[in-house]
């Protein structure tokens, strides 16, 4: 079936840039997101990015999309203490379906 | 962006018995819901989707008499663990959204114990 995976931990240090990738499996999928999750609140959608594109910039944050080898990144630059949460790659079908990567715990450090 | 509720955020109960958890938009018009499990380290598990007025669609492996679904307004939808046991305990999580094509905007989860 489909799958959705991403590494469970990135360290980084305050003030560089942060990289985390994500596979998925499903060539059908219509969009796909990344979302960050803080302790004891939900999921906030940080950025996503329709299949047929390679690149999207939004201030501080690049997605760069490799449809080919089925492959999804999130660039942080500058990366703050306030970034410091779980993130999760999605990818969505055109009904609105989400599937899940486990998430990807980035610790920032001073 | 929207906000989306959950209550309790945490409940603890003994096994055999019933918990319903639920999830309300609360500045908009929820025209579909969605119901996540989430175990310790591990993605989202879709369970079922919900659109107002209509009986849930449930993934594949999620029990329908297990897991109750109503969603009977659009800015409510309730979750029952009925006959809860301890291989329920997990996170659940619900999302909503206005429209088919909407933005998902996600509750902050509940943390069910069953003991």
């Amino acid at each position: 079936g489909e799958d959705v995976e991403q590494s469970l931990f990135l360290s980084v240090r305050e003030g560089d840039s942060s990289v985390i990738n994500c596979t998925y499996t499903d060539s059908s999928s219509t969009y796909l997101y990344w979302y960050k999750q803080e302790p004891g609140a939900g999921l906030q959608l940080l950025t996503y990015i329709f299949s047929n594109m390679d690149m999207k910039q939004d201030q501080r944050l690049t997605v760069l999309l490799n449809k080919k080898d089925k492959h999804l990144s999130l660039r942080i630059a500058d990366t703050q203490t306030g970034d410091s949460a779980i993130y999760f790659c999605a990818e969505g079908d055109s009904w609105g379906k989400l599937q899940f990567g486990a998430g990807t715990q980035v610790v920032v450090t001073p | 962006g929207a906000v989306v509720s959950q209550h309790p955020s945490r409940v603890i109960c003994k096994s055999g018995t019933s918990v319903k958890i639920e999830c309300r938009s609360l500045d908009f018009q929820a025209t579909t819901m969605f119901w996540y499990r989430q175990f310790p380290k591990q993605s989202l598990m879709l369970m079922a989707t919900s659109n107002e007025g209509s009986k849930a669609t449930y993934e594949q492996g999620v029990e329908k008499d297990k897991f109750l679904i109503n969603h009977a307004s659009l800015t409510l939808s309730t979750l029952t663990v009925t006959s809860a046991h301890p291989e329920d305990s997990s996170f659940y999580i619900c999302s909503a959204r206005e429209s088919l094509a909407g933005e998902q905007f996600f509750g902050p989860g509940t943390r069910l114990t069953v003991l």
